[in-house]
């Protein structure tokens, strides 16, 4: 079963922040999150591992909520390059490193 | 260092044709993994090979196969097309879990439409 993501949409002025959910009703071994501009093959933004530590660099970081199965992506102060639509991937368990993404985030930045 | 790379970008195909696509791993990746990309949804999980070997398949039907060669680089097949294997096929490679560096990074995709 894929991960759910929320919101679907957003659209924000440069400058403004956003928050990107992802929810699994499984075990998750960790959760890999992705851009995807149109026409484009998805770019890693960053991994984050059971047991693991918030990761971040610059304006995008994320967090990993073991007991809810729950991770959230986190862009602050957003540029127009953040344009894009955004994908978590989630790895089991117990499915080696196969990746279920969902259905993802469209997120565009206006000026 | 060159990233993952992926033949052809773009295919045209008709139904009941059959279609090998090709790609190559990042130098030292030994995992090798398929995902197809339908417009407006996420990347679905066809085929994980790792070392040669097949180590995942995802919901997908027989007409879909595929292989890893001795040097890591990896062909999908895929039999009978039917129209709704127009999609963009994207190849991952990665370090095996047990690295603790398992991040997928996908090639450009080869983009196949089936008439």
């Amino acid at each position: 079963q894929q991960p759910v993501q929320s919101p679907q949409a957003v659209i924000l002025r440069e400058g403004e922040d956003a928050v990107i959910n992802c929810s699994s009703s499984k075990a998750l071994y960790s959760v890999h999150w992705y851009r995807q501009k149109h026409g484009e093959a998805p770019v890693f933004l960053m991994i984050l591992l059971k047991g693991g530590e918030q990761k971040g660099h610059e304006k995008i970081s994320a967090s990993f909520n073991e007991k809810k199965q729950q991770s959230s992506l986190y862009l602050t102060a957003s540029q127009l390059s953040y344009s894009g639509t955004y994908f978590c991937g989630t790895e089991e368990e117990t499915s080696g490193s196969r990746l279920t993404f969902g259905e993802g985030t469209q997120l565009t930045v206006n000026p | 260092d060159a990233g993952v790379t992926q033949s052809p970008t773009h295919l045209i195909k008709t139904r009941g044709q059959h279609v090998t696509l090709r790609c190559s791993p990042i130098s030292g990746h030994k995992s090798v993994s398929w995902y197809q990309q339908v417009l407006g949804q996420g990347p679905q999980f066809i085929f994980q090979y790792y070392e040669k070997e097949e180590r995942g398949r995802g919901n997908f039907p027989d007409r879909f196969s595929a292989r890893q060669f001795p040097n890591y680089s990896s062909e999908l097949n895929v039999n009978a097309l039917l129209l709704g294997d127009s999609a963009l096929y994207l190849c991952a490679s990665s370090l095996p879990r047990a690295s603790g560096q398992e991040t997928q990074y996908f090639g450009p995709g080869t983009r196949l439409l089936v008439l």
